[in-house]
């Protein structure tokens, strides 16, 4: 069965610092990663996708992550954080069967100015 | 460019009466799904389709209809509205092919029951 763990629920920053989200994934197969940010009252937008090639990802908005078998994680980081960056980031993994999706449970950021 | 759409994007029900949570989406995908997204719990799969004609159960189920006439439209039924349906509603759709190509998702509806 797979699964996937966001390991917290919300994460605070300063404007300009880093960002580390981290998510764990759980997965019989090789599997697709995705991370989706959601802003208030809005749908889901895709940031960046792992799906078995290079395992360093760039995303949109200068985000990127890093998939790590050995660990199986895929964190999702940022190496300043801007105030629009403040929204709810979800990990996602992909179970191939009709591109049907697992969601983590969310993790929201903060950005403190 | 469109994209997938939803309406309505706000409604409220009293418990018992009836509703359809319309979805399309424009860019010709074959598969299509329901989620609902409740606090600190993600989303969480109700339909999908994999083309018209053809739909299936996901997680969980209980208390919606759907049905795929088009390739465009995937409606969401509710029959008897329940206080447990109070949520946000997410249609989203995906090509089916290649695979693993992420899900694009509508903005949503948000449907209280009182």
């Amino acid at each position: 069965a797979q699964s996937v763990t966001q390991l917290d629920s919300h994460v605070s920053v300063s404007e300009g610092t880093p960002v580390l989200l981290r998510c764990n994934y759980s997965s019989s197969y090789s599997p697709s990663l995705f991370w989706y940010v959601q802003h208030p009252n809005k749908g889901l937008q895709l940031l960046l996708k792992y799906t078995s090639a290079a395992t360093l990802v760039k995303g949109i908005n200068g985000f990127e992550a890093e998939f790590k078998k050995s660990e199986t994680s895929f964190h999702l980081t940022k190496p300043s954080a801007h105030m629009s960056d403040a929204a709810e980031y979800f990990c996602v993994v992909s179970f191939g069967g009709y591109q049907k999706v697992t969601f983590g449970t969310g993790t929201k950021l903060q950005v403190i100015p | 460019n469109a994209g997938v759409t939803q309406t309505p994007k706000f409604r409220i029900l009293k418990i018992g009466q009836s509703m359809t949570l319309q979805c399309t989406q424009d860019m010709n995908h074959n598969y299509m799904y329901w989620y609902r997204q409740d606090p600190g719990m993600g989303l969480k799969l109700i339909y999908y389709s994999v083309g018209a004609g053809i739909t299936d159960k996901g997680e969980v189920p209980n208390g919606y209809n759907v049905s795929r006439s088009t390739t465009e439209d995937f409606p969401l039924r509710l029959e008897l509205a329940a206080p447990s349906q109070t949520s946000v509603y997410f249609c989203a759709s995906n090509p089916g092919q290649p695979r693993d190509q992420p899900q694009h998702f509508g903005d949503g509806t948000r449907l209280s029951i009182l």
